[in-house]
């Protein structure tokens, strides 16, 4: 079955680009939304974006100015940039797989935490 | 706050029936499909309804959904303690910048 693994540095600088890599394994990364999601400590979830395996995409508009995805079929990856981060980026951040109707999350990676310190 | 309205909190006793309302507008719950999510402590969240009322193969017919206007329901029925955990609705909102949208969860806590 489809597995999903998220990977990057887990401190990044306030004011830096954090960087994300999620990667698939057990299926192809064609034909699919793929989504990250975000979820601070003890707060609930916080969808970030979604791009589709052509590189189309769609942001959540209060990040959209700082929020960059990108696929790379080839390696069946795809990844998400943060510009400019600060505390408030601190979180839990999850990379899962859009349903063929490309809204329902249906697989999702364990997550990984990024915390946001000088 | 959270574009859908959810309680933040919810509870019942084992064999119970419980009910998690997920309340928005014309331009989520209105006119797009409400997904619930499941998030065991420490764990990532889990596909538990999708598309209002249907169940990924693996979820139990203990749960179901339902949607009338621009809100949602999530009804657990014979409430089991492995039910604990936090709740989450989503759907797709159609305002000037299209995304997705969640509530702000409801912790649901077996007696």
């Amino acid at each position: 079955q489809v597995q999903l693994q998220e990977s990057g540095p887990g401190l990044v600088k306030p004011s830096e680009t954090l960087s994300l890599t999620c990667t698939v394994s057990g299926g192809s990364i064609s034909s699919y939304y793929w989504s990250w999601i975000r979820q601070p400590a003890g707060k609930g979830l916080e969808w970030i974006g979604r791009i589709y395996t052509s590189g189309s995409t769609n942001y959540n508009p209060s990040l959209k100015s700082r929020v960059t995805m990108s696929v790379d079929t080839s390696k069946n990856q795809f990844s998400l940039k943060l510009s400019s981060v600060t505390a408030a980026d601190t979180a839990v951040y999850y990379c899962a797989r859009m349903d063929l109707s490309g809204y329902g999350m249906d697989v999702w990676g364990q997550g990984t935490t990024v915390t946001v310190s000088s | 706050q959270s574009v859908l309205t959810q309680p933040p909190s919810a509870s019942g006793t084992p064999g119970q029936r419980v009910t998690i309302s997920c309340s928005g507008s014309s331009s989520n719950i209105g006119s797009n499909y409400v997904y619930w999510y499941q998030q065991l402590p420490g764990t990532a969240p889990k596909l538990l309804i999708y598309r209002n009322n249907q169940r990924p193969s693996g979820v139990p017919d203990r749960f179901s959904g339902s949607k009338s206007g621009t809100s949602a329901s999530l009804a657990i029925s014979g409430l089991r303690s492995e039910d604990e955990a936090d709740y989450y609705c989503a759907a797709w909102d159609d305002s000037l910048s299209a995304s997705m949208v969640f509530g702000g969860g409801t912790k649901l806590t077996v007696l």
